[in-house]
């Protein structure tokens, strides 16, 4: 099915660990971008990216690192997990620059640091 | 920078009531709004999609209005259900990226 895969579901981390969170799109979007959800806090901007090789901050980027190679993937790496990135991830498409078609979110990762 | 407020935060209605949730916007140079639902522990689903020179969108039961000048959308579920039970998001979309409400949680009693 055409949509936005997101990969693990879950995760614990210990502080200070490293990891990627896998997002991937089958519609040939070229935005992607990453979201976390707080309590509280609704959701906010990390990193987002209009096209391969280009990508940039949004509100929340500390901590965090992006890369896209490829049209399809945008994974999003944690350098050293702390507990306030505790949080639910959410990837998220789109079929044209500035959301004009608009977003396509992925199911989540939820991601505990302890 | 773009703030987006929905009230109410939650609203518990019999089944069979409609129901109108609202958001607003604070830079209405949006490109357009987009309304999501969200199941506890779930992902976001798209509801509807208003493009910025659009007044109204409708799906089945829902329909959402918009109206840039003044900041402000709506979006009525007619003949609500236990089913239609979640969070509701209103997210403005601008400057390469979505702003978020922090949602309307709705209870439908059977």
């Amino acid at each position: 099915n055409a949509g936005v895969t997101q990969t693990p579901k879950f995760q614990v981390l210990k502080t200070g660990q490293s990891m990627t969170l896998q997002c991937a799109q089958d519609m040939n979007h070229e935005y992607m971008s990453w979201y976390r959800q707080d309590p509280g806090m609704g959701l906010r901007l990390i990193h987002y990216s209009v096209g391969a090789g280009i990508t940039d901050q949004g509100e929340v980027p500390n901590g965090y690192n992006v890369s896209r190679s490829t049209t399809e993937d945008f994974p999003l790496r944690l350098l050293s997990a702390a507990p306030s990135q505790t949080s639910v991830y959410f990837c998220a498409s789109s079929y044209f620059v500035q959301g004009a078609g608009g977003y396509t979110f992925g199911s989540g990762t939820r991601l505990t640091v302890v | 920078k773009q703030e987006v407020t929905q009230i109410p935060a939650a609203l518990s209605v019999p089944e069979g009531e409609n129901l109108v949730l609202n958001c607003s916007f604070t830079d209405s140079a949006i490109y357009n709004l987009q309304w999501f639902r969200q199941d506890p522990g779930k992902g976001l689903t798209s509801l509807l999609l208003i493009q910025s020179s659009q007044r109204e969108q409708t799906s089945g039961r829902l329909n959402a209005s918009l109206d840039k000048s003044s900041g402000r959308s709506t979006l009525y579920i007619a003949a609500s259900q236990p089913g239609d039970s979640a969070t509701y998001l209103c997210a403005a979309s601008n400057d390469y990226k979505l702003s978020f409400g922090a949602g309307t949680t709705v209870t439908v009693r059977a």
